[in-house]
């Protein structure tokens, strides 16, 4: 069983360039996260989605954006990276149903450098 | 807004031995969950223990149990017969009871303590 499963695992960009992480769950589940890890600030969410074609922003929304085409997949993009965006990235996903007593499963990361 | 904090950034502890890593929060609200994740070097997030603010009683995983103090919204976890395995990066985590409205299930997490387990 795969759970959450993020691609790329590592990248490394340049300052200006784009790149879209895919995020795909088999969980069936309705709602999705993306959080960035930064040293010393713990984990902060991005944006979310809570069903098929819908987002929202969470924490920290500035220089991504994300979407939400197919329910097994939440796409984060960067349009025009920058070295501030160097960080660790999950995805996350949970049951709608008692979610709030329903854990996140997580994705291994992704971790981005940006020069 | 919620907030977590971890006002410990490293810990360490002897193998065998116990260790108690610190959590406090900030909320309005009555209904919540609080959780405990191990993030070990290989970057996987693994839920610890959970504790539902609803239960006076304590929550306890094996070798993991917590001090839930709702009063003082603490939330401290304590490690016995400490394990090579257990040395990580543990991180406390909130979420809102009330489904729905802005909460969705997301999590909010403390800054994180490194847990270092000495041989």
């Amino acid at each position: 069983n795969a759970g959450v499963t993020q691609t790329p695992k590592f990248r490394v960009l340049k300052t200006g360039q784009s790149m879209t992480l895919l995020c795909a769950q088999d969980m069936n589940h309705e709602y999705m996260y993306w959080y960035r890890q930064d040293p010393g600030m713990g984990l902060r969410l991005i944006h979310y989605s809570v069903g098929e074609g819908t987002t929202a922003k969470g924490e920290v929304p500035d220089g991504y954006n994300v979407s939400r085409l197919k329910k097994q997949n939440f796409l984060l993009g960067l349009e025009s990276a920058a070295p501030s965006q160097t960080s660790v990235y999950f995805c996350a996903s949970s049951s709608a149903g008692q979610s709030q007593n329903s854990p996140l499963h997580f994705g291994n990361g992704t971790r981005l450098t940006v020069t | 807004a919620q907030t977590v904090t971890q006002s410990q950034p490293e810990m360490s502890v002897q193998e065998a031995e116990t260790v108690t890593l610190s959590c406090t929060y900030d909320t309005s609200e009555s209904d919540y969950y609080l959780f405990w994740y191990k993030q070990p070097p290989s970057r996987q997030m693994i839920l610890v223990i959970r504790q539902e603010a609803y239960k006076q009683q304590n929550a306890t995983e094996n070798r993991f149990s917590v001090n839930f103090q709702k009063a003082a919204k603490s939330f401290s976890l304590k490690i016995s017969d400490s394990q090579l395995g257990d040395a990580a990066m543990y991180f406390c985590a909130y979420r809102s009871g009330y489904a729905g409205g802005t909460s969705y299930g997301k999590l909010t997490f403390g800054q994180g303590t490194i847990l270092t387990v000495h041989p």
